[in-house]
């Protein structure tokens, strides 16, 4: 199975601040013959079910604002949010679709300082 | 617009089944295949289980393989988790979700909480 491990498991960010958020696979996620990264993000906030924010690992999906940018770097991801906004507080979790078992990092919850 | 609705969760004891339903509407039923993640109280998600659009894959985590069965309904658009010898391991928000075109899941339903306890 793939592992996801996350970092920090949390992280308190001013408002306005930048918010990176880093996740890492135990194996390749990159599908050579499509030059993509098997890798999603999703935000979940409290009392809510998570929402896809970005997949290919840096496309973003229809609606989420471009402050929200992913990238890759070989089995290490991160997500950055350029300039923290209240409504971003919420639990963020990547996910690797490269194969199953489909995991789950196990989560990065994400405060205002 | 895609709605995903589950149902049938509960308080339930341990070693006994309950079947998890999930309604869809808004888009292609059998274009797609449907998944079930679950969420134990505050803690991650963990993906459980998946068909493909005709059912001709189907995909188990370990930890539930052998006693949980994911089945669908085309004609009806109804996707199902019969979950057998549940145990308190199992006690989590079930949350209903559509594959998307590469493999990430979009969008979740609102979730339906199963409580094992005794």
């Amino acid at each position: 199975d793939i592992v996801m491990t996350q970092s920090p498991d949390s992280l308190a960010v001013s408002l306005g601040e930048r918010a990176t958020i880093n996740c890492k696979s135990s194996q390749s996620v990159l599908f050579t013959s499509t030059k993509k990264n098997y890798l999603a993000w999703y935000q979940q906030k409290p009392g809510q079910p998570p929402k896809l924010l970005l997949y290919w690992a840096s496309t973003r999906d229809s609606g989420v604002p471009d402050r929200f940018t992913g990238s890759a770097s070989g089995t290490d991801f991160t997500l950055t949010i350029s300039s923290l906004q209240a409504e971003d507080v919420a639990v963020y979790y990547c996910q690797q679709y490269y194969s199953t078992p489909y995991t789950f990092g196990q989560g990065t919850k994400l405060e205002i300082k | 617009e895609v709605q995903l609705v589950e149902s049938g969760g509960g308080l339930v004891q341990p070693g006994r089944s309950l079947r998890l339903s999930c309604a869809a509407s808004g888009f292609i039923f059998d274009d797609h295949a449907l998944h079930w993640v679950r969420q134990a109280p505050g803690k991650g998600l963990e993906w459980v289980s998946g068909i493909s659009w005709n059912s001709d894959f189907i995909h188990y985590a370990d930890s539930v393989k052998g006693r949980f069965t994911i089945s669908r309904d085309n004609a009806n658009n109804s996707l199902y988790l019969h979950m057998n010898s549940l145990t308190t391991e199992d006690t989590a928000l079930y949350y209903c979700t559509k594959l998307g075109a590469g493999g990430w899941f979009d969008p979740w339903g609102q979730g339906t909480l199963v409580t094992v306890s005794s």
